[in-house]
């Protein structure tokens, strides 16, 4: 049973780079969302979506960009690294709003 | 979503029965408790929600106050595999868009020998 999956887990960027942190699902969820976690903070949500080609924008969405285009996919772009993105990013879905929610093992970016 | 109030922190015996507490004093009639937990370097799992009774499954027991404004998870046994951060989240399943979880900072749940 994959469930959400998360790459790369570990990723070193310099300043200024970009890169995409991809998650895939295979339990034909609707909802899919990004979170990030700080050291010794809670989850906060940087985007989500309800659908394919449907995405909208959580609590902390600058920096970054999403897209939709299957169902499986929701692959999370960060443009013009900072290191105030440093952190650990979370992929999860569920199968509506309201029901469980299925997180991914986490990607731990470090932005330099 | 309505907030949620927990303690930073608690600690537990091996194999004895733990109590999250979380209180929820602006609880909505549509919000149903969520309880995840993280394990150390792990995603946040779902261990249980409920609306208004008392709901059990096979990792915890929810017990819900009469007026919905406080809950309590409970661990019948706890063991060291469940350390980990545990967070008490509102739900408000009727909203028409994605009903996002909002996380606090949780309980940091210790367990000993």
């Amino acid at each position: 049973n994959a469930g959400v999956t998360q790459t790369p887990k570990f990723r070193i960027l310099k300043i200024g780079q970009s890169m995409t942190l991809q998650c895939a699902q295979d339990m034909n969820h609707n909802y899919m969302y990004w979170y990030r976690q700080d050291p010794g903070m809670g989850l906060k949500l940087i985007y989500y979506s309800v659908g394919a080609g449907i995405t909208d924008k959580g609590e902390v969405p600058n920096g970054y960009n999403v897209s939709r285009s299957t169902t499986e996919d929701f692959p999370l772009r960060l443009e013009l690294a900072a290191p105030s993105q440093t952190s650990v990013y979370f992929c999860a879905s569920s199968p509506t709003g309201g029901n469980t929610i299925y997180f991914g093992e986490g990607s731990w970016l470090t932005v330099v | 979503d309505a907030k949620t109030t927990q303690p930073n922190s608690m600690e537990s015996n091996e194999e004895e029965p733990v109590h999250l507490p979380c209180n929820h004093s602006t609880i909505s009639g549509t919000d149903y408790i969520h309880w995840y937990r993280q394990l150390p370097s792990q995603g946040p799992e779902y261990v249980i929600h409920g609306l208004t009774s008392n709901v059990n499954n096979r990792m915890a027991s929810l017990a819900i106050a009469e007026d919905r404004k406080s809950s309590t998870l409970i661990l019948h046994r706890a063991t060291l595999r469940d350390a980990a951060v545990y967070y008490c989240i509102l739900r408000d399943v009727t909203t028409g868009t994605a009903s996002k979880l909002t996380f606090g900072t949780g309980t940091r749940l210790q367990v000993t020998l």
